[in-house]
């Protein structure tokens, strides 16, 4: 099966730089997603990651180590509308490379 | 709009009740997706169609939901005698491979 663990919630001040962390276990890993949840919305993909290393994509970055089974979500320049919810996911062997497995998601508050 | 669609949006019933839910999955994407997220939790895999062949189905989903998927465009799912531990937000999602997902606005269950 598949387990992922990331902060329940963080908060940090507009215009600074936050890091999301995410922790998976999963049989033959075949990529990793963020995505974007604000209270009462459908999530909204930000970022895919199957390889090591960095995607960069405007503002937000996300970093991938398949050895260490880490994640991270880089948001930069941070703005109050950034405040959501962000989902981590993970698409393996164990689930037919199909569905995503979502872990319960980092509540980030972004202050004035 | 050419996103993914649901309908209805907003759904109150009475325990007991039988409720229909309907997805429209962006036109060109062969595959749909079935999740259920309650409150502080990420979106649950219920389901899995590639065209219209239903692939994979959780464990969650016990014989008193099923889902349809008839000429591999729009899928409903239904649920009988709903019963209150069904109250969640039922998001659609669709994608044209195996890549990032697309979710559709959600359905808001409330059994009373």
């Amino acid at each position: 099966g598949q387990n992922i663990d990331q902060p329940t919630e963080m908060t940090a001040t507009e215009g600074a730089i936050v890091q999301i962390n995410c922790t998976y276990q999963t049989s033959g890993f075949n990529g990793l997603f963020w995505y974007q949840q604000h209270a009462g919305e459908a999530p909204t993909f930000l970022s895919y990651n199957v390889l090591d290393g960095l995607e960069e994509k405007g503002r937000f970055s996300s970093f991938l180590s398949r050895s260490k089974g880490y994640s991270y979500l880089l948001l930069k320049e941070l703005q109050m509308k950034d405040s959501a919810s962000y989902l981590c996911a993970v698409r393996g062997r164990s689930t037919g490379f199909q569905k995503l497995v979502f872990g319960t998601g980092t509540r980030l508050l972004v202050s004035p | 709009d050419t996103g993914v669609s649901q309908d209805p949006r907003h759904k109150i019933t009475k325990r007991g009740q039988n409720v229909t839910f309907r997805c429209d999955p962006i036109s060109e994407h062969n595959r749909l997706y079935w999740y259920r997220q309650t409150l502080g939790q990420g979106p649950e895999f219920l389901t899995y169609f590639q065209n219209e062949a239903q692939l994979e189905k959780s464990r969650l989903l016990s014989d008193r939901f099923s889902a349809e998927r008839p000429k591999g465009s729009f899928s409903t799912l239904e649920i009988q005698r709903t019963e209150q531990g069904d109250s969640a937000m039922y998001l659609c999602a669709s994608s044209p491979e195996a890549d990032e997902q697309y979710f559709g606005p959600g359905t808001r269950l409330t059994v009373t």
